[in-house]
């Protein structure tokens, strides 16, 4: 099974609004990373939060991190049709080879 | 200047031929892997090649294996190709937690 699960697996909004996606992940972790993946693309780097921070901000993104449930969110505030892509999680559990998720796929509708 | 190429981007062939994928990062990055993504989007790592060590995801078929001519390089040679090999092939390489990825091979397996 995957160690990182996004949830939802699809997500449709309108311009303007917040879009929020979970990830959810079962071994303990070092760090917790998203990433982004246009269609037919490679993923792009976007932000990381490590095991000792709760929350961080880059842009227009907001991360969050609950270690005690093993959960991360990522907040996508007033989004664009430019976001339309899709979203994964990313984990270094034990091992240390980054783990993904199986990806949120949004959706923003101008 | 691309930081993360790979060749081709397209890879069409017969079952039971043998292909390689070609990898190349002018980042400086010590660490290069390999992943594949299925049609579901789920992306699983295959390979970490650092310094010379290589580091497998058991689930990897030993018809797949990576050869790195100098640190810039990570190749990726597959024998004996097979129906469920279609998907995508992801090259990436990092220095510390960020990973960066190529714009991905297409495999076809007819």
């Amino acid at each position: 099974s995957q160690q990182g699960e996004e949830d939802p697996q699809a997500l449709s909004i309108q311009e303007g609004e917040n879009a929020t996606m979970n990830c959810s992940y079962k071994t303990s972790i070092n760090n917790l990373q998203w990433y982004r993946q246009n269609s037919g693309r490679g993923l792009v780097h976007l932000i990381l939060i490590r095991s000792n921070e709760r929350e961080k901000h880059s842009g227009r993104l907001r991360v969050t991190l609950d270690t005690s449930k093993k959960s991360s969110s990522l907040l996508i505030t007033a989004s664009r049709a430019a976001d339309t892509a899709s979203y994964f999680c990313a984990t270094v559990p034990a091992g240390n080879m980054l783990t993904f998720g199986g990806g949120t796929r949004l959706m923003v509708k101008p | 200047d691309t930081a993360v190429s790979q060749t081709p981007k397209y890879l069409v062939t017969q079952m039971g031929n043998d292909k390689s994928i070609k990898c190349e990062q002018n980042l400086g990055h010590d660490t290069m892997y390999w992943y594949k993504q299925d049609s579901k989007k789920f992306l699983k790592i295959m390979f970490s090649y650092n310094n010379k060590e290589l580091i497998i995801n058991e689930t990897v078929p030993n018809r797949f294996s990576p050869k790195s001519p100098d640190k810039a390089h990570l190749n990726l040679h597959i024998n004996s190709l097979e129906l469920g090999d279609s998907a995508v092939y992801f090259c990436a390489s990092s220095s510390t937690n960020e990973q960066f990825f190529g714009p991905g091979t297409r495999l076809t397996v007819l």
